[in-house]
C-alpha cells in the first residue's frame, strides 16, 4: 500500500514570496490533515478536511495560508506571502476515518526555509 | 486549555535497559492517547493507541500505561536497542475533537 506522499521534500524562498506543497492522501482515506512542525516541537494541526468539506482551521493563519481539497482526494497547501517564522517542516497525514481513534499515516514531510 | 508535556531533557540510556518516557497532560481527560516514533527527517509513525478504560497496552518490546488519576501516560521500551533511538510523541484527542501532540522527547541509546 502506497503511503502519504508530498512534495516538495524541500523549498528555500525569500521573504514576502509565495510556495505551494502538495500532497497525496492513501486511496481511500476521507480525512487528510496539514500540521505544521517547528523544529524541536511537535506537530500543531493547521486544518483537517473530511473528504472535500473544512472540518478545523482554527489555527490555520488564514491572513498568509490557504489550503483546498477540490475533489476530496489530493490537497495542496498555499502560503503567500512567506513570513521568516514560517520555516518549518509541513506534514501532510490521513486517515480512514477521522479522530475516532484510527491510524494516522504522515507523510515524509516539505521542508520549508525562508531567508 | 488542554497542555501536553513530555520530558523536555533527552533521555541518554544503555543498550539492554528499559527506557521509560512520560506524558502528562491537564485539563480535559482525553478518551484516548497515542504514541508515535519520529526519525531526524521523517514524518511521525504510529505506534500504539490506549483508550481511557485500558490501564496497558503491550506491543512486542512496547508497553504503555494511562493512568487517568494521574493524568499521564508512561511510554516503556524494553530491552531497547540503538536502533530505537527516535524523538517519541504522545498525542491525545481533546475536548473539541482535535488531535494535539507533546513536543516529543529524544531517546538515545548506546551501545
Amino acid at each position: 500500500e502506497a503511503g502519504v506522499a508530498q512534495s516538495p521534500r524541500y523549498k528555500i524562498i525569500e521573504k514576502r514570496q509565495s510556495v505551494a506543497f502538495w500532497c497525496n492522501p492513501i486511496s481511500g482515506h476521507a480525512t487528510l490533515y496539514w500540521y505544521q512542525q517547528i523544529l524541536g516541537q511537535g506537530p500543531k494541526l493547521l486544518i483537517q478536511f473530511q473528504n472535500n468539506g473544512v472540518v478545523d482551521d482554527s489555527q490555520l493563519p488564514k491572513d498568509r495560508f490557504s489550503a483546498e481539497r477540490l475533489k476530496g482526494v489530493d490537497s495542496t497547501l498555499k502560503i503567500q506571502p512567506a513570513k521568516l517564522e514560517d520555516s518549518a517542516v509541513y506534514l501532510c497525514a490521513s486517515s480512514s476515518q477521522g479522530n475516532s481513534g484510527n491510524t494516522i499515516y504522515f507523510g515524509e514531510g516539505s521542508w520549508l526555509t525562508v531567508v | 486549555s488542554q497542555k501536553i508535556e513530555q520530558n523536555s531533557e533527552a533521555l541518554n540510556i544503555q543498550e539492554g535497559k528499559t527506557a521509560t518516557l512520560t506524558c502528562n497532560y491537564t485539563n480535559y481527560s482525553p478518551a484516548y492517547l497515542q504514541w508515535y516514533r519520529q526519525d531526524p527527517g521523517r514524518g511521525p509513525v504510529f505506534l500504539l493507541l490506549i483508550r481511557e478504560n485500558e490501564k496497558e497496552k503491550r506491543k512486542e518490546r512496547l508497553k504503555v500505561t494511562f493512568d487517568t488519576t494521574l493524568k499521564q501516560s508512561l511510554f516503556h521500551i524494553t530491552a531497547s536497542q540503538p536502533a530505537d533511538s527516535a524523538t517519541y510523541l504522545c498525542a491525545l484527542l481533546n475536548q473539541g475533537g482535535k488531535l494535539i501532540f507533546g513536543q516529543g522527547t529524544e531517546l538515545s541509546v548506546k551501545p
